[in-house]
């Protein structure tokens, strides 16, 4: 089955300064990535998704790259600020169409945002 | 406001009893969802269901079972076969299985 690596399981960034999360996924036939954003004592909110025939989307401050050869997708915030400290998930789906029920999520980075 | 409800947000019981976890939906979604989630781990999925009465295993259902009888509830309910029940649930929605999920704020299940 698919199996989804994700780094740093901690990221400490400088409010302004910008974070990247990676992840890495083993079936060459995921096509749907979605990054989801976890606010303590909260479920896990969508916040960008990409499939395989994007290399990249972007909205506004955050943006998601996606390398199907080296089976590898990032997310990218840029100008980062104290809301964006949360737990985030990158995801992968294993079945063909991106079903929700193929996902394969990855462990999480907790991303701090120090003032 | 349109959105996934669980409750109650903290459930204590002890060891060898079975305990049911509420998740009430009021987007219309045809597709529904259980999720565990473990400290530094990610959701793991434990089962879903994409029409009323008819639900499918996930990747850890062992020592849990559920029911789909009205297209806005899936009631889960972990029973004492299950081994470490001690855990965050999360309950999710889709409008189909190919659309992106949608997240209650969790319950989390203390047996002691």
């Amino acid at each position: 089955g698919e199996n989804v690596e994700q780094h740093p399981s901690t990221l400490s960034v400088q409010e302004g300064d910008s974070a990247v999360i990676k992840c890495t996924y083993s079936d060459s036939a995921s096509n749907y990535f979605p990054w989801y954003k976890q606010e303590l004592g909260k479920g896990p909110q969508l916040i960008i998704d990409i499939r395989s025939n994007v290399g990249e989307k972007k909205d506004q401050r955050i943006a998601v790259t996606l390398n199907k050869t080296a089976k590898h997708f990032s997310l990218h915030i840029t100008e980062t600020q104290p809301e964006d400290s949360a737990v985030y998930f990158c995801a992968a789906s294993r079945k063909s169409g991106g079903g929700a029920d193929g996902l394969t999520f990855g462990k999480g980075t907790h991303l701090i945002i120090q003032p | 406001d349109g959105g996934i409800t669980q409750s109650p947000k903290y459930l204590f019981r002890k060891e060898g009893q079975n305990v049911t976890l509420s998740c009430e939906q009021n987007l219309n979604h045809d597709a529904m969802y259980w999720y565990r989630q473990d400290p530094g781990q990610g959701l793991r999925l434990i089962y879903y269901s994409h029409i009323v009465n008819d639900f499918q295993k996930g990747d850890i259902a062992e020592g849990y079972s559920v029911s789909r009888e009205k297209k806005e509830s899936f009631p889960l309910t972990v029973t004492s076969a299950q081994k470490n029940p001690t855990a965050f649930y999360h309950c999710a929605s889709s409008d189909r299985g190919n659309s992106p999920l949608h997240f209650g704020n969790g319950t989390r299940l203390t047996v002691t």
